[in-house]
């Protein structure tokens, strides 16, 4: 079965500093990937997703993620954090078998003024 | 842009009670979701449904239904209301196509069960 696992549940960067955000999945088949963020009291909003093209996709607000098959990887990041990053991420894999989507437990990111 | 609305942001209910939480989405999506999202949980399925009329429990069924008696309407229902449903609700929906295509979703309702 797919799962999905976001190593870190809470990130604090800086403003103006890198933003990294990991995810790891294993999956039997082609995954679908996705990310999603939540802002406070918010429903998620997609900011990009993978699905078998390019392995560096891009994002709104410019958050990009490369899916990595050899290392079951699809970190997302973002060169420069601004204060309205502030949110909680989310890492989707969809489930071939089951068709359904599988989410990991969100990372909380802090940006720090 | 696709908008799908919750019709309620905060409900208070007490235990026991039959609960309603309304969906509606409005860009003619076949597939609708509903979640329930708790601290360190991430999000749990409850229920899907892929057409009208037709549903699909999800991982966490139990104590509670769905109907979809129109395309654009999707409703969770709380048999018998317990304190351990205190919970965010969320409603996704999305298009037919298979799980490459993203899911939309509703600003959520938090429903607090006394």
């Amino acid at each position: 079965a797919q799962s999905v696992t976001q190593l870190d549940s809470h990130v604090s960067v800086s403003e103006g500093t890198p933003v990294l955000l990991r995810c790891n999945y294993s999956s039997s088949y082609s995954p679908s990937l996705f990310w999603y963020v939540q802002h406070p009291n918010k429903g998620l909003q997609l900011l990009l997703k993978y699905t078998s093209a390019a392995t560096l996709v891009k994002g709104i607000n410019g958050f990009e993620a490369e899916f990595k098959k050899s290392e079951t990887s699809f970190h997302l990041t973002k060169p420069s954090a601004h204060m309205s990053d502030a949110a909680e991420y989310f890492c989707v894999v969809s489930d071939q078998g089951t068709y359904k989507y599988i989410f990991g437990t969100g990372t909380r990111l802090k940006v720090l003024a | 842009d696709v908008k799908v609305t919750q019709s309620s942001r905060y409900l208070v209910k007490r235990t026991g009670e039959k609960v309603f939480l309304e969906c509606v989405q409005d860009m003619d999506h076949e597939n609708m979701f509903w979640y329930r999202q708790d601290p360190g949980l991430g999000l749990r399925l409850i229920y899907f449904s892929y057409d009208v009329k037709m549903k699909e429990k999800g991982d966490i069924p139990e104590g509670y239904s769905v109907s979809r008696e129109k395309k654009e309407r999707f409703s969770l229902i709380l048999e018998s209301a317990s304190t351990n449903q205190t919970s965010m609700y969320l409603c996704a929906s999305s298009i037919l196509g298979g799980l490459n295509q993203p899911q939309h979703f509703g600003d959520g309702t938090r429903l607090s069960i006394l």
